[in-house]
């Protein structure tokens, strides 16, 4: 699997929107990409997935870029319990890939009162 | 449906011992995957069970663990003559299925601490 650049940490105000930064500058035809959280003391947990369409749920929007090297998962109205730290994760499907999730250190999402 | 539960939640051991965790994933999950996760990092693959057959393991699982997943339903992850350089976030997840759409769940993981 490619493999994802992420800054370190971010601060983002309760209420305003978090846009978090991924770089995916290899990845290939056949890698989707994926956004978990994890809240301190808490497993991870599945966010959204997209190939190169931009994708909505009701917890977040993914935006990928025509080239796909890059995408940015946008919490619209972040609270404070969105402060976890979101990992962007580039996953294959198809003959021989891996059933693994492969973690980078994610980006450490304080939202501040 | 009451999600991946891990026991024990938390695990102090004195190096040399053996130390057993308990994963029961989401009620026909067939897939079952175990992480790793130390502080400051993202979890690392284990290993990975469908149904009762273990399908790959990573280099990090040692000799000296060993996980097995008996009749398909809940696993259990073993380290034996534990070292302190084992204290980690051990994490269990489940799937339904392979491919898209069928997304890992976490447990809460069981914290191991080896004195």
């Amino acid at each position: 699997d490619a493999k994802t650049t992420q800054p370190p940490s971010m601060d983002c105000a309760e209420g305003r929107a978090a846009n978090l930064p991924c770089n995916h500058s290899t990845i290939s035809g056949n890698e989707y990409v994926y956004w978990y959280r994890q809240i301190h003391s808490q497993g991870p947990q599945y966010i959204i997935h997209g190939l190169k369409n931009n994708e909505t749920n009701e917890m977040a929007s993914l935006i990928i870029t025509e080239d796909r090297k890059s995408s940015t998962l946008i919490l619209p109205h972040a609270t404070l319990r969105d402060t976890a730290v979101y990992y962007c994760i580039v996953r294959s499907y198809g003959g021989g890939a891996t059933n693994k999730l492969i973690f980078g250190t994610g980006t450490l999402l304080a939202v501040q009162p | 449906d009451t999600g991946v539960s891990q026991d024990p939640r938390h695990k102090i051991t004195k190096r040399g011992q053996n130390v057993t965790f308990r994963c029961d994933p989401i009620s026909e999950h067939n897939r079952l995957y175990w992480y790793r996760q130390t502080l400051g990092q993202g979890p690392e693959f284990l290993t990975y069970f469908q149904n009762e057959a273990q399908l790959e393991k990573s280099r990090l699982l040692s000799d000296r663990f060993s996980a097995e997943r008996p009749k398909g339903s809940f696993s259990t992850l073993e380290i034996q003559r534990t070292e302190q350089g084992d204290s980690a976030m051990y994490l269990c997840a489940s799937s339904a299925g392979q491919g898209m759409g069928y997304e890992q769940y976490f447990g809460p993981g069981t914290r191991l601490t080896v004195t």
